[in-house]
């Protein structure tokens, strides 16, 4: 199975902030990588898909790069409902696995 | 809209069964495959397997082969996601989610609202 592993595990930041989430596959997963935003009690939503593609109705605030095993999450200035908790996922290969979350706290 | 609404909160005794179910609206259910995510309280979200509701086919994570049985009515246009032998650490929120694309991509959107499974002596 490929390992997602996230960091930071938790983050504080302020709104207005330029935050930058990373995520590390255990194995080159060329560019099948996706992002989700979770609040508490709700299902996530995505974000971004294949790498820096971003979903429709989500704000150009957010974006996404990287190739192989390293990728990043961006959001560029932090607003009041950006905080949430993140998870990047493969869709590289079966079982389909999710990196163990990134919780954005405000400062 | 595509939309998906799971069916409500459910209790079991450790060692029965669960069925917990996903209407699908707003789009071709045989469209597009659905999968099964769940998140135990507090933790990560975990991917059990996807079914491809044209076919009735269904590939299972590893961890739940055994216990787990995903189907489909398309009549209804609902997915059902069943799991055995339940034990405490099943208690979890279990989510259905649509793939992106009309095939088994493994990208998920939307999401169904989830369904709380608590596993209870």
């Amino acid at each position: 199975d490929i390992q997602m592993t996230q960091s930071p595990s938790s983050l504080s930041a302020s709104v207005g902030d330029r935050v930058t989430i990373t995520c590390r596959a255990s194995q080159s997963i060329s560019s099948y990588l996706n992002w989700y935003q979770q609040k508490p009690g709700k299902a996530p939503k995505l974000l971004i898909y294949e790498t820096s593609s971003l979903q429709s109705g989500v704000p150009s605030r957010f974006s996404g790069s990287g190739s192989g095993t390293d990728f990043t999450l961006t959001i560029s200035s932090l607003q009041p409902e950006d905080f949430a908790t993140y998870y990047c996922q493969q869709s590289y290969s079966t079982p389909w696995t999710f990196g163990q979350g990134t919780k954005v706290e405000i400062k | 809209q595509v939309q998906l609404v799971q069916s409500g909160a459910e209790v079991k005794k450790p060692g029965a069964s669960v069925k917990v179910s996903c209407k699908a609206s707003g789009y071709t259910f045989t469209g597009y495959y659905m999968h099964w995510v769940r998140q135990a309280p507090g933790q990560g979200l975990e991917w059990m397997g996807w079914i491809n509701p044209n076919t009735g086919g269904a590939n299972y994570a590893q961890k739940f082969q055994g216990r787990v049985t995903m189907t489909r009515d398309t009549s209804i246009s609902t997915a059902y996601m069943e799991l055995s032998r339940l034990r405490s650490d099943d208690t979890a929120v279990y989510f259905c989610a649509r793939d992106r694309y009309n095939w088994n991509y493994g990208c998920f959107d939307p999401w169904g609202q989830g369904t709380l499974v608590t596993v209870s002596s």
